[in-house]
């Protein structure tokens, strides 16, 4: 139980083009979703807390208008980023919050690699 | 200002080993303290801990918290080359629902 699936698993874009990364809780419902990044050897960087119905919640210097969230049911939270350029190429990882469970427990997708040229 | 430290930063043992590896953390509102595995891909969660003293086992892995000194441990007895991985430990406050990770704790177990 408890699998969150996201879908690219890495894509490759050019510059100034829009990519959307969706995230799904395939076999529970997750009113809360959220999007993370990660650098090389870093380690995971909250980006937003997206809430089933709501807007997301976006951490401090996190352009909202540049990533763009929906979520829009209680299994899928989509992550557009916007006009990407080189400089975010990075791991995008989501994870879901099971609303059957304590509500730290969070389970991670695979993650998406994207590379912007 | 919160914050969550791991030590150390990365270690190499040989298969076999124990290996101990630590959280200290400041937090307000502390809720709880995760750890979780981070392989090549996302990471995979291992144990939540609410309450000091009682230790989660699973299989050759366990962990423990200590809320008033503020660490926890993750321990791993005769480990193998796949428990080679980045190990993250992070914390939840009452303030919300999101997770605040640390820098994480590099192993590599080598034959």
């Amino acid at each position: 139980g408890a699998v969150v699936s996201q879908h690219p698993s890495w894509v490759i874009c050019k510059s100034g083009t829009s990519v959307k990364i969706e995230c799904r809780s395939l076999d529970f419902q997750a009113t809360t979703m959220f999007w993370y990044r990660q650098f090389p050897k870093q380690s995971l960087m909250l980006m937003a807390t997206s809430n089933e119905g709501s807007k997301a919640t976006y951490e401090q210097g996190v352009e909202k208008d540049k990533f763009l969230i929906n979520h829009a049911s209680l299994t899928l939270s989509t992550l557009t980023v916007t006009s990407a350029h080189p400089e975010d190429s990075s791991f995008y990882i989501c994870s879901a919050q099971d609303r059957g469970r304590h509500a730290d427990t969070q389970y991670f997708g695979p993650g998406t690699r994207l590379t912007v040229l | 200002e919160d914050k969550v430290v791991q030590s150390p930063l990365s270690l190499v043992v040989h298969e076999g080993d124990t290996v101990t590896l630590n959280c200290s953390y400041e937090v307000t509102n502390f809720r709880s303290l995760l750890w979780y595995k981070q392989e090549k891909k996302a990471p995979t969660f291992l144990f939540m801990l609410t309450s000091s003293g009682i230790e989660k086992k699973s299989g050759r892995l366990s962990s423990i918290l200590d809320k008033k000194e503020l660490f926890s441990i993750l321990n791993i007895t005769a480990t193998q080359t796949g428990d080679s991985a980045v190990y993250l430990c992070a914390y939840g406050t009452g303030g919300g629902n999101k997770l605040t990770f640390g820098t994480g704790t590099q192993l590599k177990v080598e034959l």
